[in-house]
């Protein structure tokens, strides 16, 4: 079964405002990663957070962990319209079980 | 350096037709990864290829679903008798093991008819 769960499904806002995306996982992990997916085709890596982490940044983007709950949050700060586009996140394991997506749309 | 391959980008077939579809990982990259994504879905984990180890094949939907990898190179995913249902994206991904982001391939967009 698959491990990842995002929250929101979908997402709209305001070019400038900030979005945030929620992962849940069941199990426990070593790391946990994001990703961003343009027009249903490949994945592109955004940021992986090792269990022993609780807060990572990379330019825009805010990657938090909660292992004790079980989640992860993604926040991109002064959203731009090339944000938009689907977002996962992935826990580790042999398998890489990724979620089934956040749906981000950011209007111009 | 060249990223993931895959080939083809589409493919359209008739239902109870075999297909083949390739992925060439990143030079270098032990560990290989295929996923299925139905249309507006997230990705469903298919099969997982780590060096000479015998693969995981825990997510391949039924025994018409069979893949194979020569070494740490290229690697097909075979689908026989297609369905309908097998309609969706097959992405394919690799990485260097580890703690280590997977690369992604542009998919093969599969369509049954």
């Amino acid at each position: 079964s698959q491990q990842g769960e995002e929250d929101p499904q979908a997402l709209s806002i305001q070019e400038g405002e900030n979005a945030t995306m929620n992962c849940s996982y069941k199990t426990s992990i070593n790391n946990l990663q994001w990703y961003r997916q343009n027009s249903g085709r490949g994945l592109v890596h955004l940021i992986l957070i090792r269990s022993n982490e609780r807060e990572k940044h990379s330019g825009r983007l805010r990657v938090t962990l909660d292992t004790s709950k079980k989640s992860s949050s993604l926040l991109i700060t002064a959203s731009r319209a090339a944000d938009t586009a689907s977002y996962f996140c992935a826990t580790d394991g042999n398998q890489f079980y990724f979620g089934t997506g956040t749906s981000l749309t950011v209007i111009p | 350096g060249a990223g993931v391959s895959q080939s083809p980008s589409n493919k359209v077939t008739e239902k109870g037709k075999d297909v083949e579809l390739r992925c060439d990982p990143i030079s270098g990259h032990t560990a290989l990864y295929w996923y299925r994504q139905r249309l507006g879905q997230g990705l469903e984990f298919l099969i997982y290829f780590q060096g000479n180890s015998a693969p995981d094949k825990s997510g391949l939907p039924s025994d018409r679903f069979s893949a194979e990898r020569t070494g740490e190179s290229v690697s097909t995913l075979t689908i026989q008798r297609t369905q309908q249902e097998d309609s969706a994206v097959y992405l394919c991904a690799s990485s260097p093991g580890g703690v280590s982001p997977l690369h992604f391939g542009n998919g093969t967009r599969l369509t049954v008819t």
